[in-house]
């Protein structure tokens, strides 16, 4: 299965401020997801990146808020943009080889906005 | 529309006795079935996974479920729990492809599992 390096893994904002969270896989993948879960709660998808292609958002999510990047097949990153006290998270990339092999994560990121 | 239901959002069971935890599903389409485990801190590990070969599906440290069609389950069991297996525990079942052509998961509410010494 792939291995993911996710960074930075936890970060304490200012509301109003934005993180770029990347993610970087040791094998090329055509596929990337990125989760969020909220405190106490199970994850929730962002959106779906694939390389040379605008990412796809789930209902709730939109591009001006949470901007992705897919330069290549290995690398993704995600940016919480204006961030407020809600954006408090843990947000999660993650790989599919396929349906059946399931996701493979990374380790997150814990984001607090103060 | 796919679903998940996970019963019980905590578990506290005696180190060396059984584990169980429930996951429920729902799916319009023959499904496929993950349990993923949480530690803290941490990002999330694949259990086990069904994917419509035998019902009976062994998984790592010793975990394995069983998925029954009848009763739309999939409830993950342990013989003998360990300190170690103290984490939170989420059921996924895996939805059609979107428009898009992407496939993605449903993922359960998750089940934090205590073991007490």
């Amino acid at each position: 299965s792939a291995v993911i390096s996710q960074k930075p893994s936890r970060d304490i904002c200012q509301r109003g401020t934005s993180l770029t969270i990347q993610c970087q896989v040791d094998s090329q993948v055509t596929m990337m997801f990125w989760y969020r879960q909220q405190p106490g709660q199970s994850l929730t998808l962002i959106a779906t990146a694939n390389q040379g292609s605008e990412a796809t958002y789930e209902s709730g999510f939109v591009i001006d808020k949470f901007p992705i990047s897919r330069p290549n097949l290995t690398f993704s990153t995600l940016t919480v943009s204006n961030m407020s006290p809600e954006d408090s998270s843990i947000y999660l990339c993650s790989v599919a080889i396929s349906e059946v092999y399931g996701y493979t994560f990374g380790s997150g990121t814990r984001l607090t906005v103060v | 529309a796919q679903s998940v239901t996970q019963l019980g959002s905590h578990v506290s069971v005696s180190e060396g006795a059984l584990v169980l935890l429930r996951c429920n599903y729902s799916s319009s389409v023959p499904p496929y079935l993950f349990w993923y485990v949480q530690y803290p801190n941490q990002g999330l590990q694949l259990l086990l996974k069904y994917t419509s070969a035998a019902t009976l599906v062994k998984g790592i440290n010793g975990f394995e479920a069983e998925f029954k069609k009848s009763e739309t389950s999939f409830h993950l069991t342990k013989p003998s729990a360990h300190m170690s297996d103290a984490a939170e525990y989420f059921c996924a079942v895996s939805a059609p492809p979107s428009t898009s052509g992407t496939y993605k998961y449903i993922f359960g509410t998750g089940t934090r599992l205590k073991v007490l010494a």
